[in-house]
């Protein structure tokens, strides 16, 4: 079946610093990829997606790139922020009714 | 900017009693979903929902779980005979007709005791 799976946490570095998450996944087909963000106390909120290979969504300054080749879709930051703390999910969606399948969540801790 | 409305936001029950957790999904989406989220694990899906009929359950779902949109606005997650490990939070989400993403509501913390 499918899955996904991300490294465990918690990461904890600098403001300024750099930032990756991998995330690599098994699934049959071509399935769309996400991650989503979960700040303190708040629901899940999309961050960026791709839905082919060698697509590379971004957003707030975050990027990530599917790679068919390595089944990956490891999430970078170049300089983050304190407010860049939060848990982040990486998820595959592989069905026509959208269902999303999850890693176990990053949660990452920047310090002043 | 429109958003999934989940409530309560926190319920306590007591084990073998039936609760209801309410969602009001974006007006204009067609696909509804339920998952939860054991404390410290992953985000597990449960159910989804499509023209008025569960289109995928998981594992999970089983007989004492249900779901119903009855009124065409709200979308609720009904568990019949709660036990200890239900203890979850329980997140709504809906997608549009092209399913481009899906919105996920702020969750409904479940405890069982």
């Amino acid at each position: 079946g499918n899955s996904v799976t991300q490294m465990e946490g918690p990461v904890t570095l600098s403001e300024e610093a750099f930032l990756t998450i991998n995330c690599t996944y098994t699934a049959t087909g071509y399935p769309s990829l996400f991650w989503y963000v979960q700040y303190p106390g708040e629901g899940l909120q999309l961050l960026l997606k791709a839905t082919k290979a060698d697509d590379k969504g971004s957003n707030k300054g975050f990027e990530a790139t599917y790679r068919k080749e390595t089944t990956s879709f490891h999430l970078e930051k170049g300089s983050v922020q304190v407010s860049d703390s939060a848990v982040y999910f990486c998820a595959l969606s592989d069905n026509s009714w959208g269902k999303l399948q999850f890693g176990a969540g990053t949660q990452v801790v920047v310090t002043p | 900017e429109p958003e999934v409305t989940q409530t309560p936001s926190h319920q306590v029950t007591q084990m073998g009693q039936e609760v209801i957790l309410r969602c009001v999904p974006i007006s204009n989406h067609l696909y509804f979903y339920w998952y939860r989220q054991i404390l410290g694990q992953k985000v597990e899906f449960l159910v989804s929902f499509y023209n008025n009929e569960i289109s995928e359950k998981s594992e999970i779902f089983d007989d004492q779980f249900s779901v119903e949109r009855p009124d065409g606005s709200n979308f609720t997650l009904k568990i019949r005979s709660t036990k200890l490990e239900d203890s979850a939070m329980y997140f709504c989400a809906s997608s549009d007709p092209l399913l481009t993403e899906a919105f996920f509501g702020q969750g409904t913390r479940l405890t069982v005791v």
